[in-house]
């Protein structure tokens, strides 16, 4: 069975600097997908990033980047810009085709004003 | 376009008392899902639908737990009798297909006393 492990339960930013969020993955496959899901106090999923396994190139949205080591099955989060609205708990999650979506136990991000 | 729905927001209820949580897709999705979600984990599978037919239920405790999706579209998700281990997020997600991004509403919390 895929695991995905998020080693960081906490993490702090000041506003306005940039913070790195880590996960790892294990599995035997070669294609799947990689995620990225932000859960605020409101408790919906809202999805940050996505991943495909095939591109090396890493994905980028507005301030949210990704880095993918393929071979370190590493995929870690990096938000540039920090705002007060990214505190959230951030879920890193992956799925392998027509597979069930796997979660990370999660990092609280807090951003300090 | 309206995400998915789910109510009520918060249920608190008595062990041993019946409990229902409804869910309503994102407008064509096909594929609809349950996750339950403990304090401070990742979100978990518990059942997977493809219209109306329930195609991974293998993480659904069914001597208490029971889900129908009739028509293919809203979804219900019951647990009878509920016991204190129950309490937590149970959280409804769909997508177009299985293999497409899943969109998460914002979950039911539910306290068993």
């Amino acid at each position: 069975a895929q695991t995905v492990t998020q080693s960081q339960p906490e993490m702090s930013v000041q506003e306005a600097e940039t913070v790195t969020l880590s996960c790892t993955y294990d599995t035997s496959e070669s294609d799947y997908y990689l995620f990225w899901y932000k859960q605020p106090p409101s408790r919906q999923m809202i999805l940050v990033i996505r991943q495909e396994a095939y591109k090396q190139q890493n994905a980028t949205e507005n301030r949210f980047s990704v880095n993918f080591q393929k071979a370190a099955k590493s995929f870690s989060l990096k938000i540039s810009d920090s705002q007060l609205g990214d505190a959230a708990m951030y879920f890193c999650a992956y799925r392998a085709p027509w597979d069930m979506l796997t979660f990370g136990g999660g990092t609280r991000l807090m951003v300090k004003p | 376009e309206a995400g998915v729905v789910q109510s009520p927001r918060y249920k608190i209820i008595e062990k041993k008392q019946p409990v229902a949580f409804w869910c309503n897709p994102i407008s064509g999705h096909n594929t609809l899902y349950w996750y339950l979600q403990n304090l401070g984990q990742g979100p978990e599978l518990l059942i997977r639908y493809e219209n109306e037919e329930a195609v991974d239920d293998s993480q659904l405790p069914k001597d208490r737990f029971s889900a129908e999706r009739l028509k293919g579209v809203d979804s219900t998700l019951k647990i009878q009798p509920a016991e204190l281990g129950d309490s937590a997020v149970y959280l409804c997600a769909s997508s177009l297909i299985q293999a497409d991004i899943q969109y998460f509403g914002a979950g039911t919390r539910l306290s068993v006393l």
